[in-house]
Protein backbone atom coordinates (compact mmCIF):
# COMPACT_ATOMS: atom_id res chain seq x y z
CA UNK A 1 0.00 0.00 0.00
CA UNK A 2 0.93 3.18 -0.84
CA UNK A 3 1.84 5.82 2.18
CA UNK A 4 2.99 9.51 2.32
CA UNK A 5 3.46 10.82 5.22
CA UNK A 6 4.47 14.80 5.93
CA UNK A 7 5.83 16.35 8.63
CA UNK A 8 7.31 19.51 9.86
CA UNK A 9 4.72 22.22 9.18
CA UNK A 10 4.36 24.86 12.16
CA UNK A 11 3.45 28.36 13.13
CA UNK A 12 6.66 30.81 11.97
CA UNK A 13 7.05 34.29 11.26
CA UNK A 14 7.89 36.10 8.52
CA UNK A 15 11.06 35.92 6.59
CA UNK A 16 11.70 32.60 8.77
CA UNK A 17 12.63 29.26 7.04
CA UNK A 18 11.26 26.07 7.42
CA UNK A 19 11.90 22.28 6.29
CA UNK A 20 9.13 20.05 5.47
CA UNK A 21 9.90 16.28 5.07
CA UNK A 22 7.86 13.40 3.06
CA UNK A 23 8.32 9.78 4.12
CA UNK A 24 6.91 7.61 1.33
CA UNK A 25 6.43 3.89 1.37
CA UNK A 26 4.88 0.58 -0.42
CA UNK A 27 6.11 2.02 -3.77
CA UNK A 28 10.00 1.87 -5.47
CA UNK A 29 10.53 5.63 -4.23
CA UNK A 30 13.40 5.87 -6.50
CA UNK A 31 11.37 4.88 -9.68
CA UNK A 32 9.20 8.15 -9.66
CA UNK A 33 9.15 11.71 -9.71
CA UNK A 34 7.71 13.01 -6.85
CA UNK A 35 5.54 17.02 -6.04
CA UNK A 36 4.96 19.40 -3.53
CA UNK A 37 1.09 20.68 -3.70
CA UNK A 38 -0.26 23.36 -1.69
CA UNK A 39 -4.10 24.33 -0.71
CA UNK A 40 -4.24 27.40 1.54
CA UNK A 41 -7.34 27.48 4.31
CA UNK A 42 -10.39 27.06 2.25
CA UNK A 43 -8.87 27.62 -1.27
CA UNK A 44 -7.87 25.25 -4.30
CA UNK A 45 -4.89 23.14 -5.47
CA UNK A 46 -1.69 25.23 -6.17
CA UNK A 47 1.34 22.97 -7.49
CA UNK A 48 4.05 23.95 -6.19
CA UNK A 49 7.55 22.20 -7.37
CA UNK A 50 8.52 18.55 -8.81
CA UNK A 51 11.60 16.58 -8.51
CA UNK A 52 12.76 14.07 -10.86
CA UNK A 53 13.12 10.25 -9.70
CA UNK A 54 17.18 10.47 -9.92
CA UNK A 55 16.88 14.05 -8.32
CA UNK A 56 18.44 15.59 -11.41
CA UNK A 57 15.48 18.07 -12.08
CA UNK A 58 13.55 20.23 -10.06
CA UNK A 59 10.64 22.61 -11.49
CA UNK A 60 8.97 24.94 -9.48
CA UNK A 61 6.29 27.70 -9.14
CA UNK A 62 7.06 31.44 -9.90
CA UNK A 63 5.34 32.04 -6.85
CA UNK A 64 8.13 30.38 -4.99
CA UNK A 65 10.82 30.33 -6.85
CA UNK A 66 14.59 31.30 -5.38
CA UNK A 67 13.31 30.76 -2.10
CA UNK A 68 11.82 27.40 -1.84
CA UNK A 69 14.66 24.26 -2.31
CA UNK A 70 12.76 20.52 -2.89
CA UNK A 71 15.56 17.97 -2.41
CA UNK A 72 15.22 13.52 -1.60
CA UNK A 73 17.01 11.27 -0.53
CA UNK A 74 16.40 8.33 -1.99
CA UNK A 75 18.40 6.18 0.51
CA UNK A 76 15.80 6.55 3.31
CA UNK A 77 12.69 7.11 0.47
CA UNK A 78 12.33 10.69 1.76
CA UNK A 79 10.58 14.00 -0.27
CA UNK A 80 12.01 17.35 1.41
CA UNK A 81 10.86 21.06 0.96
CA UNK A 82 13.60 24.13 2.10
CA UNK A 83 11.41 27.23 2.82
CA UNK A 84 13.50 30.25 3.01
CA UNK A 85 12.19 34.11 2.84
CA UNK A 86 8.37 32.71 4.18
CA UNK A 87 5.46 35.34 3.41
CA UNK A 88 2.08 35.24 5.02
CA UNK A 89 1.35 34.05 1.49
CA UNK A 90 2.58 30.74 2.10
CA UNK A 91 0.53 30.04 4.56
CA UNK A 92 -1.33 26.77 3.39
CA UNK A 93 -1.29 22.68 3.94
CA UNK A 94 1.35 20.95 1.64
CA UNK A 95 0.86 17.72 0.46
CA UNK A 96 3.69 15.63 -1.27
CA UNK A 97 2.11 13.66 -4.16
CA UNK A 98 3.63 10.85 -6.24
CA UNK A 99 4.17 11.26 -10.27
CA UNK A 100 1.99 8.21 -11.71
CA UNK A 101 4.46 6.96 -14.40
CA UNK A 102 7.62 5.40 -13.49
CA UNK A 103 10.98 7.08 -14.65
CA UNK A 104 8.70 9.66 -16.44
CA UNK A 105 7.43 12.96 -16.20
CA UNK A 106 3.62 12.20 -16.36
CA UNK A 107 2.72 15.41 -14.57
CA UNK A 108 -0.39 13.81 -12.80
CA UNK A 109 -0.37 12.96 -9.15
CA UNK A 110 -1.93 9.32 -8.43
CA UNK A 111 -0.90 8.85 -4.36
CA UNK A 112 -1.26 12.26 -1.71
CA UNK A 113 -0.54 12.18 1.67
CA UNK A 114 -2.49 13.80 4.21
CA UNK A 115 -0.40 17.15 4.26
CA UNK A 116 1.15 19.25 6.97
CA UNK A 117 0.20 22.73 7.63
CA UNK A 118 2.69 25.86 7.27
CA UNK A 119 1.35 28.63 8.92
CA UNK A 120 3.48 31.98 8.60
CA UNK A 121 2.23 34.78 10.91
CA UNK A 122 3.85 36.98 13.18
CA UNK B 1 0.77 30.19 -18.03
CA UNK B 2 -2.21 27.82 -18.84
CA UNK B 3 -5.58 29.20 -16.95
CA UNK B 4 -7.47 26.74 -16.24
CA UNK B 5 -11.42 27.63 -15.24
CA UNK B 6 -14.32 25.37 -13.64
CA UNK B 7 -17.88 25.74 -13.87
CA UNK B 8 -20.15 25.92 -12.26
CA UNK B 9 -18.54 27.36 -8.72
CA UNK B 10 -21.31 24.76 -7.26
CA UNK B 11 -23.41 22.64 -8.58
CA UNK B 12 -26.76 21.40 -6.83
CA UNK B 13 -27.67 18.04 -7.62
CA UNK B 14 -30.08 14.92 -6.31
CA UNK B 15 -28.86 12.01 -5.25
CA UNK B 16 -29.48 9.55 -8.36
CA UNK B 17 -28.99 12.05 -11.20
CA UNK B 18 -26.07 13.34 -13.20
CA UNK B 19 -23.77 15.91 -12.78
CA UNK B 20 -21.73 17.56 -15.34
CA UNK B 21 -18.38 19.56 -14.26
CA UNK B 22 -17.06 22.34 -16.91
CA UNK B 23 -13.47 22.70 -17.56
CA UNK B 24 -12.18 25.10 -19.73
CA UNK B 25 -8.27 25.81 -20.75
CA UNK B 26 -6.88 29.06 -22.15
CA UNK B 27 -5.10 27.76 -24.63
CA UNK B 28 -4.70 23.69 -25.97
CA UNK B 29 -3.49 21.03 -23.54
CA UNK B 30 -4.46 18.76 -26.18
CA UNK B 31 -5.53 15.38 -24.02
CA UNK B 32 -3.26 16.40 -20.81
CA UNK B 33 -5.76 16.64 -18.24
CA UNK B 34 -6.79 15.15 -15.00
CA UNK B 35 -9.77 15.32 -12.44
CA UNK B 36 -9.29 14.82 -9.22
CA UNK B 37 -12.34 14.65 -6.06
CA UNK B 38 -11.46 16.31 -2.60
CA UNK B 39 -13.67 15.69 0.28
CA UNK B 40 -13.67 17.77 3.86
CA UNK B 41 -10.72 17.01 5.51
CA UNK B 42 -9.37 14.38 3.10
CA UNK B 43 -6.35 14.98 0.27
CA UNK B 44 -7.47 15.24 -3.32
CA UNK B 45 -7.90 11.93 -5.34
CA UNK B 46 -7.27 11.46 -9.23
CA UNK B 47 -10.32 10.32 -10.63
CA UNK B 48 -9.57 10.40 -14.42
CA UNK B 49 -5.81 11.04 -16.49
CA UNK B 50 -5.73 11.67 -20.04
CA UNK B 51 -8.76 13.48 -20.55
CA UNK B 52 -10.86 9.95 -20.16
CA UNK B 53 -9.05 7.20 -18.57
CA UNK B 54 -10.31 6.51 -15.05
CA UNK B 55 -7.79 5.91 -12.43
CA UNK B 56 -7.31 2.96 -10.30
CA UNK B 57 -10.31 1.62 -8.60
CA UNK B 58 -12.85 4.39 -9.87
CA UNK B 59 -16.37 3.43 -10.63
CA UNK B 60 -17.82 3.81 -13.86
CA UNK B 61 -20.43 6.21 -13.15
CA UNK B 62 -16.89 8.76 -13.50
CA UNK B 63 -16.61 9.57 -16.81
CA UNK B 64 -14.14 12.09 -18.72
CA UNK B 65 -14.35 13.93 -22.27
CA UNK B 66 -12.90 16.57 -24.46
CA UNK B 67 -9.44 17.98 -25.83
CA UNK B 68 -8.54 20.92 -26.60
CA UNK B 69 -9.82 23.43 -24.54
CA UNK B 70 -13.14 22.22 -23.58
CA UNK B 71 -13.42 19.07 -20.72
CA UNK B 72 -16.31 17.70 -18.90
CA UNK B 73 -16.52 15.14 -16.46
CA UNK B 74 -19.96 13.30 -15.80
CA UNK B 75 -21.18 11.55 -12.94
CA UNK B 76 -23.85 9.57 -14.56
CA UNK B 77 -25.50 8.65 -11.23
CA UNK B 78 -24.62 10.75 -7.88
CA UNK B 79 -23.78 8.87 -4.75
CA UNK B 80 -23.65 10.25 -1.71
CA UNK B 81 -20.09 9.86 -0.92
CA UNK B 82 -19.98 11.42 -4.73
CA UNK B 83 -20.80 14.74 -3.17
CA UNK B 84 -17.09 16.81 -2.67
CA UNK B 85 -15.16 19.26 -4.38
CA UNK B 86 -13.80 18.55 -8.12
CA UNK B 87 -10.37 19.99 -9.69
CA UNK B 88 -9.10 19.65 -13.41
CA UNK B 89 -5.38 19.87 -13.83
CA UNK B 90 -3.61 20.56 -16.97
CA UNK B 91 -0.19 19.32 -17.54
CA UNK B 92 0.92 20.13 -20.97
CA UNK B 93 2.28 23.09 -20.74
CA UNK B 94 4.60 23.16 -17.86
CA UNK B 95 5.95 24.94 -15.60
CA UNK B 96 3.79 25.46 -13.73
CA UNK B 97 1.26 23.16 -13.49
CA UNK B 98 -1.71 24.33 -13.17
CA UNK B 99 -5.36 23.44 -11.26
CA UNK B 100 -8.90 24.91 -11.76
CA UNK B 101 -10.63 26.58 -9.16
CA UNK B 102 -12.65 23.72 -8.25
CA UNK B 103 -16.39 22.91 -8.61
CA UNK B 104 -18.34 22.18 -5.39
CA UNK B 105 -20.93 19.39 -5.99
CA UNK B 106 -23.47 19.88 -3.10
CA UNK B 107 -27.17 18.04 -2.28
CA UNK B 108 -29.72 19.30 -3.40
Amino acid sequence: EVQLVESGGVVVQPGGSLRLSCAASGFTFDDYAMHWVRQAPGKGLEWVSLITWDGAGSYYADSVKGRFTISRDNSRNSLFLQMNSLRTEDTALYYCAKDRSKRWLQLDFDYWGQGTLVTVSS
Amino acid sequence: EIVMTQSPATLSVSPGERATLSCRASQSVISNLAWYQQKPGQAPRLLIYGASTRATGIPARFSGSGSGTEFTLTISSLQSEDFAVYYCQQYNNWPPLTFGGGTKVEIK
